[in-house]
């Protein structure tokens, strides 16, 4: 069964401190790895995707990473800030028939305290 | 602002009535997708159009919702008879094709409260 899991399930932590989200997952066939961000009571926006070739990302103070063998990514977060206080989505994609579908994971909510 | 929009952002009902949620994906993406989120989980699929024609319908899908979008531009959900389970964001996306890179962009959802 095509699953994402993710951990932890919630995070507090203090404004200027560097956090890690981390997700596993059971997917095939993997096809790539997304993470995105949502605000409360927003659609979800995207920070980053990633193919099984990649191994870390860079969006601004986020980073991904990928270990596809061990079906692992996480999601480091640098110098956080109090607008980084959102739920963060791990999303994979898989190969299905002639599309693609996405698997999501339940997210992290992270909340930065000043 | 030419993202995905929602409309209503908030609808309030009482069991039993029937609601309707539109879509307007951004121009000239010809997928659009909708999706449900409960309070603590990620998205879940329901369906998806690539231009006007339906492709795919999840489980989740009951005989109460229907989708349509006629003329492959904005696209409704319909809910009959609500039930207090139907409680949930309803989210809509859309993407530009579909290659395995596509990215899908979500709207910022429509929250329904089913008292």
């Amino acid at each position: 069964k095509n699953q994402v899991e993710q951990s932890p399930q919630s995070l507090i932590i203090l404004e200027g401190k560097n956090c890690t989200l981390q997700c596993n997952y059971t997917v095939s066939p993997f096809s790539n790895l997304r993470w995105y961000k949502q605000d409360t009571g927003r659609g979800p926006v995207s920070l980053t995707i990633m193919t099984f070739s990649e191994n870390t990302k860079s969006n601004r103070r986020y980073t991904a990473t990928l270990d596809a063998d061990t079906k692992q990514s996480s999601l480091h977060i640098t110098a956080s800030q109090l607008s980084d206080s959102a739920s963060y989505i791990c999303v994979v994609s898989a190969r299905q028939d002639s599309s693609y579908k996405l698997i999501f994971g339940s997210g992290t909510r992270l909340l930065v305290r000043p | 602002d030419t993202g995905v929009s929602q409309d209503p952002r908030h609808k309030i009902t009482k069991r039993g009535q029937n609601v309707t949620f539109r879509c307007d994906p951004i121009s000239e993406h010809n997928r659009l997708y909708w999706y449900r989120q409960t309070l603590g989980q990620g998205p879940e699929f329901l369906t998806y159009f690539q231009n006007e024609a339906q492709l795919e319908k999840s489980r989740l899908l009951s005989d109460r919702f229907s989708a349509e979008r006629p003329k492959g531009s904005f696209s409704t959900l319909e809910i009959q008879r609500t039930e207090q389970g139907d409680s949930a964001m309803y989210l809509c996306a859309s993407s530009p094709g579909t290659g395995a890179y596509n990215e899908q962009f979500f709207g910022p959802g429509t929250r329904l409260t089913v008292l």
